[in-house]
Order: structure tokens, then C-alpha cells, then sequence
């Protein structure tokens, strides 16, 4: 079992550029979770999607972000137009459906140059 | 609604001597509770969960109802310790389930 995969583990973008991540879960798993951390602070939600579907997206900012989990693939995170700001590592996990344990990628660092 | 805090961004502690890392959370149901752990530039691995009752790389965590605290101890730091450490909090809604994270705490050991 390949782990929770997440791709490009580093990418950098130039200002009002698109940045794509992906995020393939856990074999079994069809629950994905993204999080954000900026440098030196810790771990924010962003979005929980199963299959086809936005569970809670409560912590995604309401512009240029967007999030998806298709039938077929991996999960991507979607950021428009990036400013500097969006620069910070991003955390995909993954569970069980009704497991409580996520397991975690090894993230994507976005740098936005 | 809920939340989790961890009062202390930064733990800096010598090697032998013990370590607590506090969590303090808010939840109306009944709590179940995590510690992740991040090694420097590694992805985040859970440490263990107040559910297992059990000791994980010497680090144990009791949860206090009373106090609504999860507090991460550790009798003898190591220096491999050094990291930095997340509480978390499951919490269920009609869709499934969401984890919230505290704020984390990097741990410093130093020789």
C-alpha cells in the first residue's frame, strides 16, 4: 500500500499563475482532506470531499480556491491566479469511511515567486 | 462549536528532562482525541489516541473530562523528539468526519 501519494511535492508558480495539487488516497479510502500550513504556524483545514462531493468546505478562502474529488483520479486543489500570500506547504490526508484515523501526505510545497 | 488549543507554539526542554506538551479543547458531544506528530520536513503521523489507552515512543496522553484536557507527557525527552506536535479533535456531523487540529507546539530538545 502506496500511502496516501500527493504530487508535485514542490512547485512554484509565478504571481497570477494556476497551481494544480493532486492527491491520490489511500487504496480503501474514500474520504480526502486538505490542509494548509503557512510558514511557522500550524495546521489549517481547508476542504473534506468524498467521491463527487464537498462535504465541508468551511475553511476554504472564497476566492481562487477550489477543491475536487472525481469519480476516476485523484483529488486536486485548485488555486487561481496565485498571490505570494498562497505560498505554504499543502497537506492532503485520507480515511476510511467511517474511520476516525486520517492519514497524512507528504504534502506539496507551493512557492509563488 | 469546537475547538482545540495549544497554548504553547514552542517547548524548548533539555534531553533527560520531562516534557508536557497541553491541549485543551471545547467539544458539546462526547471527545475523541489525537496526537500527530511532524517530524522536520516529514509528513504528519498520528502519535497515538486517547481511545487506545497506550504508550507510543514513551509519550502518553490521559484525557481529562474534567479539565477538557489531553495533555501529551513524556518522562525522559530525547533529542529524536524534536518535532512539532498537533492535538487533534474528531468530530462527527451528519456527513462523517472531520478532524480538528490545535494550533501545534514545536518541541525543542536540546543536548
Amino acid at each position: 500500500n502506496a500511502g496516501v501519494m500527493q504530487n508535485p511535492r514542490h512547485l512554484v508558480r509565478r504571481r497570477g499563475q494556476e497551481a494544480r495539487l493532486r492527491c491520490s488516497p489511500m487504496k480503501g479510502h474514500s474520504h480526502v482532506y486538505w490542509y494548509r500550513q503557512l510558514p511557522e504556524e500550524g495546521l489549517k483545514f481547508m476542504v473534506y470531499l468524498q467521491k463527487e462531493n464537498i462535504i465541508d468546505e468551511s475553511g476554504m478562502p472564497k476566492e481562487r480556491f477550489s477543491a475536487e474529488f472525481p469519480k476516476e483520479g485523484p483529488s486536486i486543489l485548485r488555486i487561481q491566479q496565485v498571490v505570494r500570500g498562497d505560498s505554504a506547504a499543502y497537506f492532503c490526508a485520507s480515511s476510511p469511511p467511517a474511520g476516525p484515523v486520517q492519514t497524512f501526505g507528504s504534502g506539496t510545497r507551493l512557492t509563488v515567486v | 462549536a469546537q475547538r482545540v488549543t495549544q497554548p504553547e507554539k514552542l517547548l524548548s526542554v533539555f534531553k533527560g528532562a520531562p516534557v508536557e506538551l497541553k491541549c485543551n479543547y471545547s467539544y458539546s458531544g462526547s471527545p475523541e482525541l489525537f496526537w500527530y506528530v511532524q517530524y522536520s520536513r516529514q509528513r504528519l503521523q498520528l502519535l497515538l489516541r486517547h481511545i487506545s489507552r497506550e504508550s507510543i515512543k514513551g509519550f502518553t496522553a490521559d484525557l481529562n473530562k474534567g479539565e477538557t484536557s489531553f495533555h501529551l507527557k513524556k518522562p525522559f525527552a530525547q533529542e529524536e523528539d524534536s518535532a512539532m506536535y498537533y492535538c487533534a479533535l474528531r468530530k462527527w456531523n451528519n456527513a462523517g468526519n472531520m478532524l480538528t487540529f490545535g494550533g501545534g507546539t514545536r518541541l525543542m530538545v536540546k543536548p
